[in-house]
């Protein structure tokens, strides 16, 4: 158990389909992140949320939509994915004391059909 | 920019030491972290380094140069268990204060 916890574990949709990946965290932080890992690529951040403000946005495609309601709750909205984006997604926080030492959940397997 | 290489693969057989190198570019460095990641699991942490010189912590070790921008991680007495996946990640100073994390070294130990 790590403190940060996401569900669904796997994920199948369709390209048509409208899903959300949900994070929680239990660990008190005050920053949430989002990262994308494909197969022989490196984990590729999305979305960081500082204070439940978004202060980061890689140049994501917009039917990623991330939402922050509080700072223990981080979703990722899905909407017209593309096959490509079939990938692990996960979900990380961290205490913003300078140290930027990332706790990760077990994330979030989604595969595009 | 930011890059950081390490190499893909590694193999090693039990009881063995083994050296993980990552060499990185990024600007704003601000400390170089190593994780490690099971299949299908979460990466966890294993090591911080923001000053040079060797940290040590039981079976693992982590050493930083930042004037070669050069780590390594060396994991002694190997086991079955550390087979798995070795990120490295450098932390930048922007806003929201993120990790650029390298590819991963796969290590595959066997007896």
């Amino acid at each position: 158990e790590t403190g940060v916890t996401q569900t669904p574990r796997h994920l199948v949709m369709g390209m048509t389909n409208k899903k959300s990946l949900k994070c929680e965290q239990h660990l008190g932080h005050n920053a949430m992140y989002w990262y994308k890992q494909s197969a022989k690529k490196p984990l590729e951040l999305m979305f960081v949320y500082s204070l439940e403000e978004r202060v980061e946005n890689n140049s994501v495609p917009s039917r990623f939509s991330p939402e922050c309601p509080n700072s223990s709750h981080l979703f990722l909205h899905l909407h017209t994915l593309q096959p490509e984006d079939s990938a692990l997604y996960l979900c990380a926080s961290s205490p913003l004391d300078g140290s930027e030492k990332l706790f990760f959940g077990s994330g979030t397997q989604l595969s595009v059909l | 920019g930011q890059n950081i290489d390490q190499p893909t693969e590694m193999t090693a057989t039990e009881g063995a030491i083994v050296q993980i190198n990552c060499t990185y570019q990024t600007s704003g460095f601000n400390g170089l972290f190593w994780y490690q990641q099971h299949a299908g699991e979460a990466p966890t942490f294993l090591s911080y380094n923001v000053l040079d010189g060797l940290e040590e912590k039981g079976r693992f070790s982590s050493f930083l140069s930042r004037s070669k921008g050069y780590s390594y991680l060396l994991l002694k007495e190997l086991q079955m268990k550390d087979s798995a996946s070795y990120l490295c990640a450098g932390g930048v100073n922007q806003a929201g204060t993120a990790l650029i994390f390298g590819k991963g070294t796969t290590l595959s130990v066997s007896s």
